[in-house]
């Protein structure tokens, strides 16, 4: 099946530091990508849908200017956590759909990425 | 807006017995898929099953059903004969048919198999 890879799969951090995690679609190409926050024992909020050469929608109440979300090719997208704070601590995942089978159940989800801010 | 309610955080399950993780959803999509996913411990997210709005069949994946009734909004997952490799965390989630075509999960199940 289809495999999406994420890159760091954890990452430590001081606190101010930026940190950028990306998302690789490794077989097909994904012209959209989705990136969601889970903290401990809760579910995954999304934060906001990456497209292929276009800005990112963000979800209300998540600072864009703080999450960078950038979406160069139709197999990468970055999430970039900028002056990163401990409250940024977290366990973030990234999502792609795969377009060539398209239906809306062709989302295939990378391994996470563990964030913690010292 | 969608909106997915999984009212048990915690179940326990003996091993080989079977369980039903209950899940009711709230949408104005005419249009709608509804998505089971496993995750364990590492943090994986693990695709388990998928039910159309339209499909007439309740959708069936090896040990995994889902028992869809569309007047009641519900969409349980019923896992048959169960291992102890199944305990984990159980998110059920709801995706329009719109185009940017986002998944709401729930709040999520913690299974756990007793041996």
């Amino acid at each position: 099946g289809a495999v999406v890879s994420q890159h760091p799969s954890r990452v430590i951090c001081k606190s101010g530091t930026s940190v950028k995690i990306e998302c690789r679609s490794l077989d097909f190409q994904a012209t959209t990508m989705f990136w969601y926050r889970q903290f401990p024992k809760k579910s995954l909020m999304l934060m906001a849908t990456s497209n292929e050469g276009s800005k990112a929608t963000y979800e209300q109440g998540v600072e864009k200017d703080k999450f960078l979300i950038n979406h160069a090719s139709l197999t990468l997208s970055t999430l970039t956590v900028t002056s990163a704070h401990p409250e940024d601590s977290s366990f973030y995942i990234c999502s792609a759909r795969d377009y060539r089978t398209g239906g809306i159940h062709t989302q295939y989800f990378g391994p996470g990425t563990r964030l913690t801010v010292l | 807006a969608q909106k997915i309610t999984q009212t048990q955080p915690g179940m326990f399950v003996q091993e080989k017995e079977a369980v039903t993780l209950d899940c009711t959803y709230d949408t104005s999509d005419p249009s709608y898929g509804l998505f089971w996913y496993k995750q364990p411990s590492s943090g994986e997210m693990i695709f388990l099953i998928y039910q159309g709005s339209y499909d007439q069949q309740n959708a069936t994946e090896g040990r995994y059903s889902l028992n869809f009734q569309k007047a009641r909004k519900s969409a349980n997952l019923v896992i048959s004969a169960s291992q102890l490799g199944d305990s984990a965390m159980y998110f059920c989630a709801i995706g329009s048919s719109g185009s940017a075509r986002q998944l709401t999960f729930g709040s999520g199940t913690q299974l756990t198999v007793l041996p």
